[in-house]
């Protein structure tokens, strides 16, 4: 059974600082990684991918993959509270292409 | 920007019933998918559809399940026989291209089976 884990939180953050998610996944054959934001009864939204080891900045948010050790984090910098949601890690590739497995998501909460 | 479409919002039919679910992917992308939410779990892969064909599925998606293309916009999904355990949000995401590229999902459709 190929698994994504996230620590389901709640993960309380002050507005301003630095929210830390992260994902473990068990696929060593994974090869694409992305974050989606979900608000409350809304659809997954798109925040960022990544498919290489190191960092990828896109204004507020970085991921950071790291493929030896089966792990990808998302960083959100100065924190808002629109920031609020529940946070979902993704990966395909292995043996499905297409297919993304997802973890249960981190739920982040900014407050003022 | 181009956004995948879905229709209805919301379904609520009667157990034993047939339902269909409407998606118009963006126009440009080549490979479509369905995955479901049951409340408060995580969302979960149903199928990938890809040149007219089923490119892989779930276990989920057993012979009650099916897909198709009609035309050249829309993607749909047709359950056979509801169950009460099909009440879900359903939501469908489409790529332009296979594992390296994102999925976009569209709002999702709430079906409620009583």
């Amino acid at each position: 059974q190929k698994e994504v884990e996230q620590n389901s939180g709640p993960l309380s953050v002050p507005e301003g600082a630095i929210a830390s998610l992260n994902c473990t996944y068990s696929d060593r054959g994974s090869q694409s990684f992305f974050w989606y934001r979900q608000y409350s009864g809304k659809s997954p939204e798109l925040i960022m991918f990544i498919y290489s080891n190191g960092d990828k900045e896109d204004g507020r948010f970085t991921a950071q993959l790291n493929k030896a050790s089966q792990y990808v984090s998302l960083l959100i910098r100065d924190s808002q509270p629109s920031d609020s949601a529940t946070y979902l890690c993704a990966v395909t590739g292995g043996t499905s292409y297409g297919k993304l497995t997802f973890g249960q998501g981190t739920i982040l909460t900014v407050h003022p | 920007e181009p956004e995948v479409t879905q229709t209805p919002s919301h379904q609520v039919t009667q157990m034993g019933q047939e339902v269909i679910l409407r998606c118009v992917p963006i126009s440009n992308h080549l490979y479509f998918y369905w995955y479901r939410q049951i409340l408060g779990q995580k969302v979960e892969f149903l199928v990938s559809f890809y040149n007219n064909e089923i490119s892989e599925k779930s276990e989920i998606f057993d012979d009650q399940f099916s897909v198709e293309r009609p035309d050249g916009s829309n993607f749909t999904l047709k359950i056979r026989s509801t169950k009460l355990e099909d009440s879900a949000m359903y939501f469908c995401a489409s790529s332009d291209g296979m594992h390296n590229q994102p999925q976009h999902f569209g709002d999702g459709t709430r079906l409620s089976i009583l």
